[in-house]
């Protein structure tokens, strides 16, 4: 099915570990973006991307890193990995300029 | 940066009810829209507004965008369980293209 996929759905990491979250789109989408969803805090923007080599912080940046080298792939990467990171991830993508956000099912990580 | 102001935090009905949300800005929104996220899911776009005044409607529910453009609200009609989820609206704040602010969310709870 078209749409977005995020692996893995659950991650449960331990602190200090690296891991990176895979998200991919197969909707031609120039516009990529990762969010992360907290109790009572709504969806907060960590990354965006308009297009393959193009890459921008949002609210929430520290402590993640994220490439485009392909127009479908938009991986984010967390470095060391903290408690504070405990959260559910979601990938969403649109084209540029389109509003109708495509999200992913999300990915449920967890840092003991 | 502008923020999107969505409250109560929880609201429950009784199966069969309408409910009204609303949600608030300091700023103007020339894009007004609203998601619903399943549990477990990522949010799907239940409705877009994009002029001032709108009203536009998607099965049972009917959305609407303010004359100020600083609000918009929701309302769902002879609720049904499947109505369960989370309720955000969401806007590109100015000049913002793509980007999107959400606001943080209203869990609905249907009791049968």
């Amino acid at each position: 099915n078209a749409g977005v996929t995020q692996t893995p759905k659950f991650q449960v990491l331990k602190t200090g570990q690296s891991m990176t979250l895979q998200c991919a789109q197969d909707m031609n989408h120039e516009y990529m973006s990762w969010y992360r969803q907290d109790p009572g805090m709504g969806l907060r923007l960590i990354h965006y991307s308009v297009g393959a080599g193009i890459t921008d912080q949002g609210e929430v940046p520290n402590g993640y890193n994220v490439s485009r080298s392909t127009t479908e792939d938009f991986p984010l990467r967390l470095l060391s990995a903290a408690p504070s990171q405990t959260s559910v991830y979601f990938c969403a993508s649109s084209y540029v300029g389109g509003t109708g956000y495509t999200f992913g099912s999300g990915t449920r990580l967890t840092v003991v | 940066g502008q923020q999107l102001n969505q409250s109560p935090q929880s609201m429950f009905i009784q199966e069969g009810e309408d409910v009204s949300m609303n949600c608030t800005s300091s700023s103007i929104f020339n894009t007004w829209l609203w998601y619903k996220q399943d549990p477990g899911e990522g949010p799907v776009l239940l409705i877009a507004l994009y002029k001032a005044g709108e009203l536009t409607s998607n099965g049972r529910l009917t959305a609407q965008f303010g004359i100020t453009r600083k609000d918009s609200f929701l309302n769902i009609s002879a609720s049904i369980p499947s109505d369960v989820g989370i309720y955000f609206c969401a806007g590109p704040p100015t000049g913002a293209n793509s980007k999107l602010t959400f606001g943080k969310g209203i869990t609905l709870s249907v009791r049968p």
